[in-house]
């Protein structure tokens, strides 16, 4: 079976500070994965997303994720949090064309 | 370029009112398209996909329909709606026949509240 678990449903962190969302998945077959950003009262964006071309993937707005098989992780960073980062975070697990299974969302606060 | 359209942004309706939420897709042909619902303080659930004109898979029993009459049209509907359909409904596509590498393009929602 197919799941994505993220930890903590809520993350806070300093203006200029480490952000750090966790994410980790459990797939019976190779997983695409992907990381949405939502920001208030607006749809999905895309962020970031794992296609076994490279474990470390780079995104948008300097955000990235370390696809770590031994862990079933793809965890979320970025070095500096600034205020616009403040969103609701979706982890994403893609095993076929209409599976695509959703976390149930990390709420980034970003404090001044 | 693929766009994805979602109407309206917002909608206040009276329980037992009906419904019709429209999404349309642009640049692509045969999209795989889908309709998820975001409660508050509720992850996403998927309601329907359809995989091409008429064809509706639902994922979860409820008050609420969905019908494809055009390749890129995607409609959300209901008869009589219920204060529990209140929430934040989202319209998402994606290539038919894709990898699944590809993920989901999402519409910019639509904001139901039943009063």
């Amino acid at each position: 079976a197919q799941s994505v678990t993220q930890l903590g449903s809520h993350v806070s962190v300093s203006e200029g500070a480490l952000v750090l969302l966790r994410c980790n998945y459990s797939s019976s077959v190779p997983p695409y994965l992907f990381w949405y950003v939502q920001y208030p009262n607006q749809g999905l964006q895309l962020l970031l997303k794992y296609t076994s071309a490279a474990t470390l993937v780079k995104g948008i707005n300097d955000f990235e994720a370390e696809f770590k098989k031994s862990e079933t992780s793809f965890h979320l960073t970025k070095p500096s949090a600034h205020m616009s980062d403040a969103a609701e975070y979706f982890c994403a697990l893609q095993t076929g064309a209409n599976n695509l299974f959703f976390g149930t969302g990390t709420r980034l606060t970003v404090i001044p | 370029s693929q766009t994805i359209h979602q109407w309206p942004a917002t909608l206040v309706q009276p329980v037992g009112s009906p419904l019709s939420l429209e999404c349309t897709v642009e640049g692509t042909s045969n999209p795989n398209l889908y309709w998820y619902r975001q409660a508050a303080g509720r992850g996403l659930q998927l309601l329907f996909y359809s995989v091409g004109i008429g064809q509706i898979s639902s994922e979860v029993p409820q008050n609420l329909s969905a019908s494809r009459p055009q390749d890129r049209q995607f409609i959300l509907s209901s008869k009589k709606l219920l204060l529990s359909d209140s929430g934040f409904y989202l319209c998402a596509w994606s290539p038919m026949g894709g990898e699944p590498n590809y993920g989901y393009t999402f519409g910019s929602g639509t904001r139901l509240t039943v009063v």
